[in-house]
């Protein structure tokens, strides 16, 4: 596809349980992000693969999120445990390089809600 | 203090005016500056990016950045309801590929 996609787009999960989100960045792109919107905020820094290799997991709130990228294409991004505080938008993003200053492009996002 | 520093808005402009929308960030060091546009429940959608201190203009849609006073600014000419969304500024600090955003801008513009 033209664009970044991102499955489901929508997740409802009851509390406790573990939920897999999807990212498929555009094609040939190197570097993935993955970012967390809460509602009324800016989008917060998750976690950055270049290729396969996770170069940055600074901004994963808790070891109950794990992101990875096997292939250096598809990317997943699990929440084991989820907590209510969990509930928000899951952005992804990629760029064709890997240095620093590339405009990033954004999926539509899964909207996540934790009952 | 907040890396990258927004007024939430919202700002509200007739049509047809220009909107200023402004932004300071707080590592000097940094290299890159993004402006998005993102409507409500939708995802962040690139409009600017620049690089260099001075002007870049692009359509009705001119990006300023004063690295000196660690300021970036969207100006947006023409403005049209079409328009209305909440703007986000973005910012690479200190080398690294991630970027940090500000809590957005709301920009209302009516007929």
């Amino acid at each position: 596809g033209a664009g970044v996609s991102q499955s489901p787009r929508y997740k409802v999960a009851k509390r406790g349980q573990d939920v897999a989100l999807r990212c498929d960045p555009i094609s040939g792109h190197v570097s993935l992000f993955w970012y967390q919107q809460a509602l009324g905020q800016g989008p917060e820094f998750l976690t950055y693969f270049q290729n396969e290799a996770q170069l940055d997991k600074s901004g994963l709130p808790s070891d109950r999120f794990f992101a990875e990228r096997p292939e250096g294409s598809v990317s997943t991004l699990k929440i084991q445990r989820t907590q209510q505080e969990d509930s928000a938008v899951y952005l992804c993003a990629s760029t064709w390089g890997q240095g620093t200053g590339q405009p990033q492009h954004f999926g539509d996002g899964t909207r996540l809600s934790i009952l | 203090q907040k890396e990258v520093e927004q007024n939430s808005g919202p700002l509200s402009v007739p049509e047809g005016a220009i909107a200023s929308l402004n932004c300071t960030y707080s590592d000097r060091g940094s290299q890159s500056f993004f402006w998005y546009r993102q409507y409500s429940g939708k995802s962040p959608e690139l409009i600017m990016f620049i690089y260099s201190n001075g002007d870049k203009e692009d359509g009705r849609f001119t990006a300023q950045l004063n690295k000196a006073s660690q300021y970036v600014s969207l100006l947006i000419r023409d403005s049209q309801p079409s328009d209305s969304a909440t703007y986000l500024c973005a910012v690479n600090m200190g080398g690294f590929n991630k970027l940090i955003f500000g809590t957005g801008t709301r920009l209302q513009v009516f007929p």
